[in-house]
């Protein structure tokens, strides 16, 4: 199948560690995506890895990719309220020319 | 460069009435796709399109129709529109990357 999966809410205090995860079923992309979708707004490229990629930090952002286990995260260090979004991640089926999201991780920092 | 445009942002329909959005985009991308976003369900790809003149079907198809007339535009028509048809819509153009245009909330009455 095609499945993307990832959990629906996670809530975090502001100033701690955020961790998103996201399960896929197809390990032939290149790369995969994570998205973020502010309130009332579209989709926005938030980082990307390279499927022969394990880490990959980019400032306050750090995807973990796990190939074996088809596993994905994202953590966002120093959690800030402007962090709240919906986080989405995405799988680009290269094969098929189609962009499969998962469900979404609504992202909620409280002071 | 605008990048990804969608008109109308909101519109209320009736049950059984027809209308078309539309993309448009000026980067000159051959890819472009058509989502809708439910709760709790992520976006999920209706139909999308490799280049001019061609369309193909995504995963949730059904109620929808689309051309590619210009290569700059996608249309997404609903020809006799339903309350599960509900959503906000998004198009997205592709090249090395995805851009999304800003989205239509649809709400069918």
């Amino acid at each position: 199948g095609e499945d993307v999966e990832q959990s629906l809410f996670l809530s975090v205090r502001e100033g701690d560690s955020s961790v998103i995860n996201c399960t896929y079923t197809d390990s032939s992309s290149t790369y995969l995506y994570w998205y973020k979708q502010e309130p009332g707004a579209g989709l926005q490229l938030l980082t990307y890895i390279f499927s022969n990629m394990d880490m990959k930090q980019d400032q306050r952002l750090t995807v973990l990719l796990n190939k074996k286990d088809k596993h994905l995260s994202l953590r966002i260090a120093d959690t800030q309220t402007g962090d709240s979004a919906i986080y989405f991640c995405a799988d680009p089926k290269e094969n098929t020319d189609k962009l499969i999201f998962g469900t979404g991780t609504r992202l909620q920092v409280f002071p | 460069n605008a990048g990804v445009t969608q008109t109308p942002k909101f519109r209320v329909l009736k049950t059984g009435q027809s209308m078309t959005l539309l993309c448009a985009q000026d980067m000159n991308h051959e890819y472009m796709y058509w989502y809708r976003q439910d709760p709790g369900m992520g976006l999920r790809l209706i139909h999308y399109s490799v280049g001019e003149g061609t369309t193909a079907k995504g995963e949730v198809p059904d109620g929808y129709n689309v051309s590619r007339l210009k290569k700059q535009n996608f249309l997404l028509g609903l020809e006799s529109a339903a309350p599960s048809q509900t959503s906000v819509y998004f198009c997205a153009s592709r090249d090395y990357g995805y851009t999304f245009g800003s989205g239509t909330r649809l709400t069918v009455v």
